[in-house]
């Protein structure tokens, strides 16, 4: 089946504007989360939706950071006033509520460029 | 703050050799362990998850063990093959389905 897909593949914007990075998760899967891969780092966790329950926030970098989750499927990561440390690749990944391994599905992630 | 621990950034093997992961962590809270495998431009995928209640966790050639107290788990791929060069993931998380704390990731080469 469909995994998760992510658009756009690549962005490149100027600092100072806002962009905004889709994913849309596995369907059926109940859990959605972003994270970011900065260069030569780990990945970061930002927020997490589960359901109808309130998202985890506490990754979020700034209050330039916003996401929503529509119809308990597809999600919005919306950076306001970029700023070139926002540069990274931004990964989405899926899961089921109750999944026997727990793992998270990831799609190809975003590639972010603020010059 | 580095919750998750890969301190090796690198590693080279033979084909065919034993590659052994490392990864250490700090939160005692950390009950569930994953290895996620990453190639350049494509995100990470799952390989093989481990609970705490367990010690170790094998899936063909790989094989996951932890040592909860010494804090310490490794991924194990035997044989090791030109097409496991990629790089590796430890990730650890509270409770099996939640949020994920990642260490920076080892860089596997096996060379034929």
């Amino acid at each position: 089946g469909a995994g998760v897909s992510q658009s756009p593949s690549n962005k490149v914007t100027e600092k100072g504007k806002d962009v905004e990075l889709r994913c849309d998760p596995i369907s059926g899967h109940t859990a959605l989360y972003w994270y970011r891969q900065s260069l030569g780092q780990g990945l970061e966790f930002l927020i997490y939706f589960q359901g109808n329950s309130a998202p985890d926030k506490s990754g979020l970098p700034s209050d330039r950071f916003s996401a929503e989750r529509t119809g308990g499927s597809v999600s919005t990561l919306t950076i306001q006033r970029t700023q070139q440390e926002d540069s990274a690749v931004y990964l989405c990944a899926s899961s089921k509520t109750s999944g026997r391994r727990g793992e998270q599905f990831f799609g190809p992630g975003t590639r972010l460029t603020v010059l | 703050d580095q919750q998750v621990k890969q301190n090796s950034p690198s590693l080279s093997v033979q084909e065919g050799r034993i590659s052994i992961l490392n990864c250490d962590y700090t939160n005692s809270m950390f009950d569930y362990f994953l290895w996620y495998k990453k190639y350049p431009a494509e995100g990470p995928t799952f390989l093989i998850s481990i609970s705490s209640i367990k010690d170790k966790n094998e899936d063909g050639r790989f094989t996951v063990f932890l040592n909860k107290s010494a804090k310490h788990l490794s991924l194990h791929i035997v044989p090791s093959q030109p097409g496991d060069s990629a790089v590796y993931f430890c990730a650890a998380s509270r409770t099996s389905g939640s949020r994920l704390t990642f260490g920076e990731g080892t860089q596997l080469t096996v060379n034929p």
